[in-house]
């Protein structure tokens, strides 16, 4: 079964600084999706970024990149200049269309110190 | 700029209550799908739909929820009778994709405590 962990309950960066949010997940699937989503609160869900497995170009949106290692199946996020609106509730996701899975884990919760 | 719409917001039940929670994806999003979310913790997938057919149900608790999505739309989700441990966040959320490689839209949820 397709899993996806993450071991960083919470974080905390400083304002305009760099942080680096983990994620590992479990498939055995070739063909599968990874996402970043963002959960600020009492907001709803947004997507922050993409990565399709078969392209081995890291994933990149403005601030936010990911670093992709597909054998060690681990998916991080960096956001680099860290902003007071960063603050949020981050959710790393898995989809695959072969079980037609799209599965979350637990969250990291990041505070951004001013 | 489109929404999901999810109705209603909050809803307080008492035990063994029915609760229906509704959901209007974004226009012309073929794929639905519902997750419950208990604070704190990660959204977990209920159920879901591909137009108004459920792909995937497998951890639906289906002794008392049910959901439906007639004509491929809107949703519902219905929870007869409610537990204490059904309290939590149930979000909606679509997709134009009908395969599940793309970007999900999420509506703000429609939270719900069991007293």
């Amino acid at each position: 079964a397709q899993t996806v962990t993450q071991s960083q309950p919470e974080m905390s960066v400083q304002e305009a600084e760099t942080v680096t949010l983990s994620c590992t997940y479990d498939t055995s699937e070739s063909d599968y999706y990874l996402f970043w989503y963002k959960q600020p609160p009492s907001r709803q869900m947004i997507l922050v970024i993409r990565q399709e497995a078969y392209k081995q170009q890291n994933a990149t949106e403005n601030r936010f990149s990911v670093n992709f290692q597909k054998a060690a199946k681990s998916f991080s996020l960096k956001i680099s200049d860290s902003q007071l609106g960063d603050a949020a509730m981050y959710f790393c996701a898995y989809s695959t269309s072969g079980t037609y899975k799209y599965i979350f884990g637990t969250g990291t919760r990041l505070k951004v110190l001013a | 700029e489109a929404e999901v719409a999810q109705s209603p917001r909050y809803k307080i039940t008492e035990k063994s209550q029915a609760v229906a929670f509704w959901c209007d994806p974004i226009s012309g999003h073929a794929t639905l799908y519902w997750y419950r979310q208990i604070l704190g913790q990660g959204p977990e997938l209920l159920v879901q739909f591909q137009d108004e057919s459920v792909v995937d149900d497998s951890q639906l608790p289906k002794d008392r929820f049910s959901a439906e999505r007639l004509k491929g739309v809107d949703s519902t989700l219905k929870i007869q009778p409610a537990e204490l441990g059904d309290s939590a966040m149930y979000l909606c959320a679509s997709s134009p994709y009908r395969r599940v490689t793309g970007e999900l839209f999420f509506g703000e949820g429609s939270r719900l405590t069991v007293l």
